[in-house]
């Protein structure tokens, strides 16, 4: 099983909320990513998890909040975005030492910020 | 620095015609990863094919086949007898582990338009 899920599916968000982001594997991956994708460009990675502890943060604002709260849960907690940030938010998981080192994504949340 | 090049922006085929999509990286470091991922309309990234820098082995899976070589830093793609379900975009994708994960960088995508 590669699956790793996402929800919600669709999110719109006013400049003003709070809105979280949740994936979710059980592959027994212990690295989880969010990546970033504007219409018509590549996903660009916002965030790396290994172990639960964030590994990789690639100078993404403030108002993107990530939390892994456990091995096969990470979220994205959202607030006082701008409408620049609509886009698609891809979650992927990958094995960290060892094995096959294949991020498997999941099948996005598009989010619009009005 | 990493760098992906997909020269290609977009392609369009008739149905059966073969079709190679180009991919050409940069890199310093001597281990890393190579991929290929499919992203159909709905969004999501589907895993293709993975390569390490210390296997040049070419592959092929149905009709789909890759071909590594290092000494051009190229890792194409080549569909054939092509189908309309192949209508999507292919990104080309090189990793390098850095502390704690996965580095990853995508090529800018082709699109591939396949006609009946």
């Amino acid at each position: 099983d590669t699956e790793v899920t996402q929800t919600p599916k669709h999110l719109v968000m006013g400049m003003t909320n709070k809105k979280s982001l949740k994936c979710e594997q059980h592959m027994g991956h212990r690295a989880m990513y969010w990546y970033k994708q504007k219409a018509k460009k590549p996903p660009e990675l916002m965030f790396v998890y290994s172990y639960e502890k964030l590994s990789i943060n690639e100078s993404v604002p403030s108002r993107f909040s990530p939390e892994c709260p456990n091995s096969s849960l990470l979220n994205l907690h959202l607030h006082a975005l701008q409408p620049e940030d609509s886009a698609l938010y891809l979650c992927a998981s990958s094995q960290v030492a060892g094995g096959v080192k294949t991020q498997y994504f999941g099948p996005g949340t598009r989010l619009l910020v009005l | 620095a990493q760098k992906v090049t997909q020269a290609q922006t977009e392609i369009s085929v008739v149905e059966k015609e073969d079709v190679t999509l180009d991919c050409v990286y940069e890199t310093r470091d001597t281990t890393y990863y190579l991929f290929w991922y499919k992203q159909p309309p709905s969004g999501e990234l589907v895993f293709l094919i993975r390569r390490n820098s210390f296997d040049e082995q070419n592959e092929i899976s149905g009709r789909y086949s890759w071909n590594f070589q290092k000494s051009t830093s190229s890792f194409n793609f080549t569909i054939t007898a092509s189908q309309v379900v192949d209508s999507a975009v292919y990104f080309c994708a090189l990793s390098e582990w850095n502390t704690g994960g996965f580095k990853t960088i995508f090529g800018a995508g082709t699109r591939l338009f396949v006609k009946a």
